[in-house]
């Protein structure tokens, strides 16, 4: 069964510095994965995605990720954190094939002043 | 988002009692989904459609059917609402699947049983 580990259930920065949120899935193949934000009291909205092809991902915001088979994981990172980036940060990940997304359990992320 | 709205934003209802909560797509897609989110727990999957009238279970559909009898409207019923119910619901469409954009979710809908 796919499953997806986010290890850090809240993450602070200092506003301005890099960030690095952790997710580790297992599954057998190589899944479809992605990283999506949710801000206070609102929906989930996609950040980046990947499929296949460069494992480097560039996404909306600044944001980008990492794909890296060997240790099984989807690192999302930023170089530099705005206040506005204050959010939950789900990853996810889905069967190849299928269309059903499993999600992990959130980074909550604060950033300081 | 634009293009898919859920009704009602927040209810209370009390234990037993049947609840129907409404996603509705202008967006003419395929695909919908309703999550339930939960601290600790992230998104779960409690079931989807693949079409109209097309349905199938997610990973916490006991306690929850679905119904879809037109392409914009997918309707998540509990049938006799518990406590372990009180949860945010959020609805999610998709047009080719996730090699398109992906999902996009609703605004969800705050439920709690009392």
């Amino acid at each position: 069964a796919q499953s997806v580990t986010q290890p850090d259930i809240h993450i602070t920065v200092s506003e301005g510095a890099s960030l690095e949120l952790r997710c580790n899935y297992s599954y057998g193949a190589t899944p479809y994965l992605f990283w999506y934000v949710q801000s206070p009291g609102q929906g989930l909205q996609l950040l980046l995605k990947y499929f296949s092809g460069d494992t480097l991902v560039q996404g909306i915001k600044g944001f980008e990720a990492e794909f890296k088979r060997s240790q099984s994981s989807f690192n999302l990172r930023k170089p530099s954190v705005h206040w506005s980036d204050a959010a939950e940060y789900f990853c996810a990940v889905v069967e190849t094939g299928a269309n059903n997304l499993f999600f992990g359990t959130g980074t909550r992320l604060t950033v300081i002043p | 988002d634009a293009g898919i709205t859920q009704s009602p934003r927040h209810k209370v209802t009390e234990t037993g009692t049947p609840v129907t909560l409404r996603c509705h797509q202008t967006e003419n897609h395929r695909y919908m989904y309703w999550y339930r989110q939960d601290p600790g727990h992230g998104l779960r999957l409690i079931h989807y459609s693949y079409g109209v009238k097309d349905t199938d279970k997610g990973e916490v559909s006991d306690g929850y059917s679905v119904s879809r009898s037109k392409t914009e409207d997918f309707l998540l019923t509990l049938e006799s609402a518990t406590s372990s119910q009180t949860s945010v619901y959020f609805c999610a469409i998709s047009d080719s699947g996730l090699r398109g954009r992906g999902y996009t979710f609703g605004s969800g809908t705050r439920l709690t049983v009392v």
